[in-house]
């Protein structure tokens, strides 16, 4: 079975600050990597998403991430925090290539302190 | 061009009951999916429908069931409501042709169970 911990439950960074969220993965064969943000009350956005083309993923919002196979890690950066980014971030594997299950993190709460 | 929209948005039931929750998927999506995600928690794969066919299965009891129309809306039932069913329902879509996994989601039904 595929899985993703994500390290860090809460993490506090001040407004500029780099933002790096962790994520590694389990897979037993070559996944689909995504991140997801979600506001408060609100559903699940797509920040960005690895699908074996450049190891290095830009998305929205100025959020990158960086597939390191070697690691089994696929962490979320962003140079400058801004306070509009205080959200829950989950990171996710698609399980299998025939459908849409994804398996997400516990999710990493960020809190962006002015 | 509307996304996911999932209704209701809230409710509230007691212990025993059942409950219904729905989905139309975004325009040009065949492919629908739930999530359950608990207090805290990241959400996890209860089923995928396709072609009104139960496509997927999460590791959730029978309790759990669902359906999808023609129009490729969708229903999510649950009977025999438990005290751990409170929890946000997400409802996904995607197209099936072409799909990489990534998902959209609807805000979700926020379920309370006293």
């Amino acid at each position: 079975a595929q899985s993703v911990t994500q390290l860090g439950s809460h993490v506090s960074v001040s407004e500029g600050a780099l933002v790096l969220l962790r994520c590694n993965y389990s897979s037993s064969v070559p996944p689909y990597l995504f991140w997801y943000v979600q506001y408060p009350n609100q559903g699940l956005q797509l920040l960005l998403k690895y699908t074996s083309a450049a190891t290095l993923v830009k998305g929205i919002n100025g959020f990158e991430a960086e597939f390191k196979k070697s690691e089994t890690s696929f962490h979320l950066t962003k140079p400058s925090a801004h306070m509009s980014d205080a959200a829950e971030y989950f990171c996710a594997v698609r399980t299998n290539n025939a459908g849409n299950m994804l398996t997400f993190g516990g999710g990493t709460r960020l809190m962006v302190k002015p | 061009d509307a996304g996911v929209t999932q209704s209701p948005t809230h409710l509230i039931k007691t212990r025993g009951q059942q409950v219904t929750l729905r989905c139309s998927p975004k325009s040009g999506h065949d492919t629908v999916s739930w999530y359950q995600q608990a207090l805290g928690q990241g959400p996890q794969f209860i089923f995928q429908y396709y072609e009104e066919e139960e496509r997927q299965r999460g590791n959730f009891p029978d309790r759990f069931s669902g359906h999808q129309y023609p129009n490729y809306s969708s229903e999510l039932n649950v009977n025999a409501l438990l005290l751990g069913d409170s929890a946000l329902y997400l409802c996904a879509s995607s197209p099936i042709q072409g799909n990489t996994g990534e998902l959209f989601f609807g805000e979700g039904s926020r379920l309370t169970v006293l």
